[in-house]
């Protein structure tokens, strides 16, 4: 089955740790994307990759990071300078080619920051 | 600039009885709108998309949209509601072509309460 798989469902860090949320495709898709979910605030861009090995800030960038070294895969860092890191946070993709196509969503990673 | 607004942050229906969410949109281009569902901690799944091929759209599930242009709308309905449709659902526009962060602005969400 092809899709987007995301690990591990639940996370739980102590503050001031950093921790890797994981994010894979097999949808052979260029680009990927991280966004995090408040109540309430839908969906916010951290962070955008429409190729290997580039990757673009989003709107709430700050206190996270990102590589891209393989098409697959998309990892998020949420790093301890990341003020309000407790949230569910989506991983998607998208095959870029014209003007019609959609995003795939991932099930989703919800942190606890304690 | 584009922005999307979903003008109810909750929706409560009996099951069997019709469904609409509301969305309107502004954009400087022609757009691309989505509806997206969320079930509880759960990914988003694409209900159904406008590409400018038909005003009306049929999705999943009996879902459909109609996009009017002259409202700036893409109201989402549904003939008769199921107790599985309980969920939050986002509208979504696509108002540049392509480039930067995909050009995606989403709505805050409208959570859909079925009542038995």
């Amino acid at each position: 089955d092809g899709g987007i798989t995301q690990s591990p469902k639940y996370l739980f860090r102590k503050e001031g740790q950093n921790v890797t949320l994981s994010c894979e495709q097999n949808l052979n898709h260029d680009a990927m994307y991280w966004y995090r979910q408040d109540p309430g605030q839908g969906l916010r861009l951290i962070y955008y990759s429409q190729i290997v090995n580039d990757f673009q800030k989003g709107d709430i960038a700050e206190g996270y990071s990102v590589s891209r070294e393989k098409k697959e895969s998309f990892p998020l860092t949420v790093t301890s300078a990341q003020k309000n890191p407790t949230a569910f946070y989506l991983c998607a993709s998208s095959n870029n080619r014209g003007l019609i196509y959609e995003q795939y969503f991932g099930p989703g990673t919800r942190l606890t920051v304690t | 600039a584009q922005s999307v607004t979903q003008l109810d942050s909750h929706v409560s229906v009996s099951e069997g009885t019709p469904v609409l969410l509301r969305c309107n949109y502004s954009s400087s281009y022609s757009p691309s709108l989505f509806w997206y569902v969320q079930h509880p901690n759960k990914g988003l799944q694409l209900l159904l998309k406008y590409t400018s091929a038909a005003t009306l759209v049929k999705g999943i599930n009996g879902f459909e949209a109609e996009f009017k242009k002259s409202e700036t709308s893409f109201h989402l309905t549904k003939p008769s509601a199921h107790m599985s449709d309980a969920a939050e659902y986002f509208c979504v526009v696509r108002g540049s072509p392509g480039g930067g962060a995909d050009g995606l602005t989403f709505g805050k969400g409208t959570h859909l309460i079925i009542q038995p």
